[in-house]
């Protein structure tokens, strides 16, 4: 059973860049879509972007001039880069499998901007 | 690309029907066969329910079923049973290789 973790710093200050990885175990992260989706507190999902396990990349507009997302398969992990952050960035946010169907999620990590 | 339009809840005694909507436009929920549901119990990790607008995936009880008419998803849930309370979220392609979610409806058992 493939499983994922997120793990990276839970306060980022603003201005700086929040960097977060996800662990896939169980599984080869070879030949598939992987996602970053957020929600922040009392509010909805909201995708950020994916990447195929070749390096392609697409991200929300909203977010693209900040995103990065980045795999590294000999780690069988990918990462998310988000620059210049502020407060409004503050969200639980969440690696997946999949594209348009996240297959698998993991657990979810809050990320808190603040000074 | 503005999030898509759920209702913010509903509700219905356990053995009855609900149904939970999701408006788009035709950029996206009426232009593709892409649109996915999510159940999300807080501080769970959200769970696929239903994707390609009715396909479940193995282990999601035939009780969740999904339609599209339109510019319109909607995620009908049968023989409500107490765990089913959660939030559901509509997730759908929007072109240009782009996702797009709804604002979520929180589903009460009651």
């Amino acid at each position: 059973q493939v499983q994922l973790q997120e793990s990276g710093p839970g306060l980022v200050k603003p201005s700086e860049t929040l960097s977060l990885t996800c662990t896939v175990s169980g599984g080869s992260i070879s030949s598939y879509y992987w996602s970053w989706i957020r929600q922040p507190p009392g509010k909805g999902l909201e995708w950020i972007g994916y990447i195929y396990y070749s390096g392609s990349t697409n991200y929300n507009p909203s977010l693209k001039s900040r995103v990065t997302i980045s795999v590294d398969t000999s780690k069988n992990q990918f990462s998310l880069n988000l620059s210049s952050v502020t407060a409004a960035d503050t969200a639980v946010y969440y690696c997946a499998r999949g594209s348009t169907a996240a297959e698998r999620w993991g657990q979810g990590t809050l990320v808190t901007v603040s000074s | 690309q503005s999030a898509l339009t759920q209702p913010r809840s509903v509700s219905g005694s356990p053995g009855q029907s609900v149904t939970i909507s999701c408006t788009g436009t035709s950029s996206d929920v009426g232009g593709y066969n892409y649109v996915s549901w999510y159940q999300h119990h807080p501080g769970k990790a959200p769970k696929l329910m239903i994707y390609d607008v009715s396909k479940r995936p193995s282990g999601v009880p035939d009780r969740f079923s999904g339609s599209k008419s339109g510019n319109t998803a909607s995620l009908t849930i049968s023989g409500l049973q107490a765990e089913d309370e959660a939030d559901y979220y509509c997730c759908s392609y929007a072109g240009s290789y782009s996702l797009v979610f709804g604002g979520g409806t929180k589903l009460t058992v009651l």
